[in-house]
C-alpha cells in the first residue's frame, strides 16, 4: 500500500549528539513536510520541500536542517539536540503545495533527548 | 492570541452519544478549513476540508459545519463509538494555524 514510513519510530539521543530522522514515501508526491508536536500541543511546521525547493518557516531554529536527496526520501538532521528538542516530530507528504492539497502524515518518531 | 481556539480543551461522553467540538478562528482570509483526527502516537488523518463558501461537509460519522460570518466551525460527531477516542484537531489554511486540538475520550 502508498504509503508515508517514518524511522525510526522511537529515537533516544544524548543532549548536543547530531541525530537524524528519516522519512520515505511511496505515493510519489512532490511536496513533503517536517512537523514538531510537543505533547499536549499542535503539531508546529518547521519546514516543506516542493519539489527540490526547500521552504523554511521564519521561526524554525537554524539546529534543525533538513535534506531531500531524492523524491521518495527526506531527512530531518537536528545538529545539536536540547532537551527542549524532545518531541513528536511527524512528515507529511502531499501532491502539491495547493491549499487544498490534502496532506498524508506519518505515524511519527518520538524522540527523546537525555 | 492563538488565531484558531478550540473548545473544550478535553471531552468524555458515553459510547453512542453525539458530540460537537467547535473551533473559532480569527485568521481571514482563509483558504479552506480541515479537521484531522489524532490517535495517540499516530500522525493526524484528515476528516474534512471545507471551502470558505461552503457551510457542511460529511464524512461517515463526522459532520463538521462552516460559519465564515461568525468565524465559527464545528465537528459533529453521530453515535461515537470507543474508535473515536482521539485527539481533534481544527486546522485554517493559510499558513496551516493548527489549532491546540480537543481530546475526546469515549467510555462504554
Amino acid at each position: 500500500d502508498a504509503m508515508v514510513i517514518q524511522n525510526p519510530r522511537y529515537q533516544v539521543t544524548q543532549f548536543g549528539k547530531p541525530v537524524t530522522l528519516s522519512c520515505s514515501q511511496t505515493l510519489n508526491h512532490n511536496v513533503m513536510y517536517w512537523y514538531q508536536q510537543k505533547s499536549s500541543q499542535a503539531p508546529k511546521l518547521l519546514f516543506h520541500y516542493y519539489d527540490k525547493d526547500f521552504n523554511n518557516e521564519a521561526d524554525t531554529p537554524d539546529n534543525f536542517q533538513s535534506r531531500r536527496p531524492n523524491t521518495s526520501f527526506c531527512f530531518l538532521d537536528i545538529r545539536s539536540p536540547g532537551l527542549g528538542d524532545a518531541a513528536m516530530y511527524l512528515c507529511a507528504t502531499s501532491g502539491g503545495p495547493g491549499r487544498t492539497d490534502t496532506q498524508y502524515f506519518g505515524p511519527g518518531t518520538r524522540l527523546t533527548v537525555l | 492570541k492563538n488565531q484558531v481556539e478550540q473548545s473544550p480543551q478535553s471531552l468524555i461522553i458515553l459510547e453512542g452519544k453525539n458530540c460537537t467540538l467547535q473551533c473559532n478562528y480569527t485568521v481571514s482570509p482563509f483558504s479552506n478549513l480541515r479537521w484531522y483526527k489524532q490517535d495517540t502516537g499516530r500522525g493526524p488523518v484528515s476528516l474534512t476540508i471545507m471551502t470558505f463558501s461552503e457551510n457542511t461537509k460529511s464524512n461517515g460519522r463526522y459532520t463538521a459545519t462552516l460559519d465564515a460570518d461568525t468565524k465559527q466551525s464545528s465537528l459533529h460527531i453521530t453515535a461515537s463509538q470507543l474508535s473515536d477516542s482521539a485527539s481533534y484537531i481544527c486546522v485554517v489554511v493559510v499558513d496551516m494555524r493548527f489549532g491546540a486540538g480537543t481530546r475526546l475520550t469515549v467510555k462504554p
